[in-house]
């Protein structure tokens, strides 16, 4: 167990539909990401959230959105789903001052979304 | 465009043997690479990491060499285990501060007792 949870564990759920993925960060824990992993693709930084605010975005499409509360949990929005969009999302905390681009940090087991 | 390319998607080693799992790279400012384990079911976990002012780092088995010229680095693992068995995913930073990593697209190591 890395002390960073994802749920719900697998989804599936038709094209056009809305869902939302949920991570809580380890313990501690201020800062919060969220990847993509789609078949055969490595993973793909969408965004990072730090304390509940936005603070680096990447590839991340119009149709997702996060947030992170003040208990500092997370929550991916996917909405128009596409079937394109059928991939593990994977979330992975870090602590301030963790130097995460030089240790990287936990990643949850994910969450596998299909969409059918 | 593909910034940390891992090209060999699949590999299968003797036990005992070495394993070498190689990365490229293509943008000069990476400054940190860092080897990801990834078990079925589970989520990535940190393996090992080398600064871009070193040519190598030593963990127990795990050996990870890099050359900034060619923009290549290789994961080193002596010797071989079938625990070792798994998706190897290489990523690289712009800095240790830095908190967005780039992952290339994993390779998957069979260890064959």
């Amino acid at each position: 167990d890395s002390g960073v949870t994802q749920t719900p564990k697998h989804l599936i759920t038709a094209t056009g539909q809305r869902v939302t993925l949920r991570c809580s960060p380890r313990s501690g824990d201020l800062s919060v990401y969220w990847y993509q992993q789609s078949l055969d693709q490595g993973l793909q930084f969408l965004i990072q959230y730090y304390n509940g605010e936005e603070r680096a975005k990447g590839n991340i499409l119009e149709r997702f959105s996060a947030q992170q509360f003040p208990d500092l949990h997370s929550e991916l929005n996917l909405s128009s789903l596409e079937l394109g969009d059928s991939a593990l999302y994977f979330c992975a905390s870090s602590a301030e001052f963790s130097r995460a681009g030089a240790y990287g940090y936990t990643f949850g087991s994910g969450t596998r979304l299909t969409v059918v | 465009d593909q910034q940390v390319k891992q090209n060999s998607p699949s590999l299968s080693v003797q036990e005992g043997r070495i394993s070498i799992l190689n990365c490229d790279y293509t943008n000069s400012m990476f400054d940190y690479f860092l080897w990801y384990k990834k078990y079925p079911a589970e989520g990535p976990t940190f393996l090992i990491s080398i600064s871009s002012i070193k040519d190598k780092n030593e963990d127990g088995r795990f050996t990870v060499f890099l050359n900034k010229s060619a923009k290549h680095l290789s994961l080193h693992i002596v010797p071989s285990q079938p625990g070792d068995s798994a998706v190897y995913f290489c990523a690289a930073s712009e800095g240790a501060g830095s908190y967005q990593l780039t992952f290339g697209k994993g390779t998957k190591l069979s260890v064959i007792p």
